[in-house]
């Protein structure tokens, strides 16, 4: 089943902080998230794994709450180049990781 | 270090046609994952291929198949193409079948007519 992200949308004044969220119906083992600027490919961000271990950006921050199988990454003090839509993607707790199933997109815009 | 690359950038096929795919993952990467992506949508997993064998599948029928090869370089299949396979098609390398990072190439817009 595809994750829910939210918000659908998001306009930012340049310097401004965001949170976007992903919540999944099943048991995760890791979430991963990335950025697509329009007709580019999706570019990782970060992968948060069951456990509490984290590999990404350092500018960029992300939590996953395992009990309530929810994400959220925070972009802070927002750049004009952090324009595009924001995926989630996750893997269940299987044993093996066999596919991402990534999440409805949020599109975020900064503005000057 | 050389990232993933795909061929060819774009696609027009008509209806009932047959299509090949290529993707060329990450040096250092075995797994190569594939993905269609609608417009407007999020990515869409096909299957995964790890060491030359498919490792995983998702909710895509049998005309879609896939190859990989000694060089961990991969192909994507479709056979006997409908309208609404037109997609922007990803593939994704990364190293093992861990719960890894993976890096996507610029994909292959396909239009089927």
């Amino acid at each position: 089943q595809q994750p829910v992200q939210s918000p659908q949308a998001v306009i930012l004044r340049e310097g401004e902080d965001a949170v976007i969220n992903c919540s999944s119906s099943k048991a995760l083992y890791s979430v991963h998230w990335y950025r697509q600027k329009h007709g580019e490919a999706p570019v990782f961000l970060m992968i948060l794994l069951k456990g509490g271990e984290q590999k990404g950006h350092d500018k960029i921050s992300a939590s996953f709450n395992e009990k309530k199988q929810q994400s959220s990454l925070y972009l802070t003090a927002s750049q004009l180049s952090y324009s595009g839509t924001y995926f989630c993607g996750t893997e269940k707790d299987t044993g093996t990781a066999s596919k991402l199933t990534f999440g409805t997109g949020t599109r975020l815009q900064v503005t000057l | 270090e050389t990232g993933v690359t795909q061929s060819p950038t774009h696609l027009i096929k008509t209806r009932g046609q047959q299509v090949t795919l290529r993707c060329s993952s990450q040096s250092g990467h075995n797994t190569v994952s594939w993905y269609q992506q609608a417009l407007g949508q999020g990515p869409q997993f096909i299957f995964q291929y790890y060491r030359e064998e498919e490792n995983g599948r998702g909710n895509f029928p049998p005309r879609f198949s896939g190859l990989q090869f000694p060089n961990y370089s991969s192909e994507l299949n479709v056979n006997a193409l409908e309208l609404d396979d037109s997609a922007l098609y990803l593939c994704a390398s990364s190293s093992g079948t861990g719960y890894n990072e993976q890096f996507f190439g610029p994909g292959t817009r396909l239009t089927v007519l």
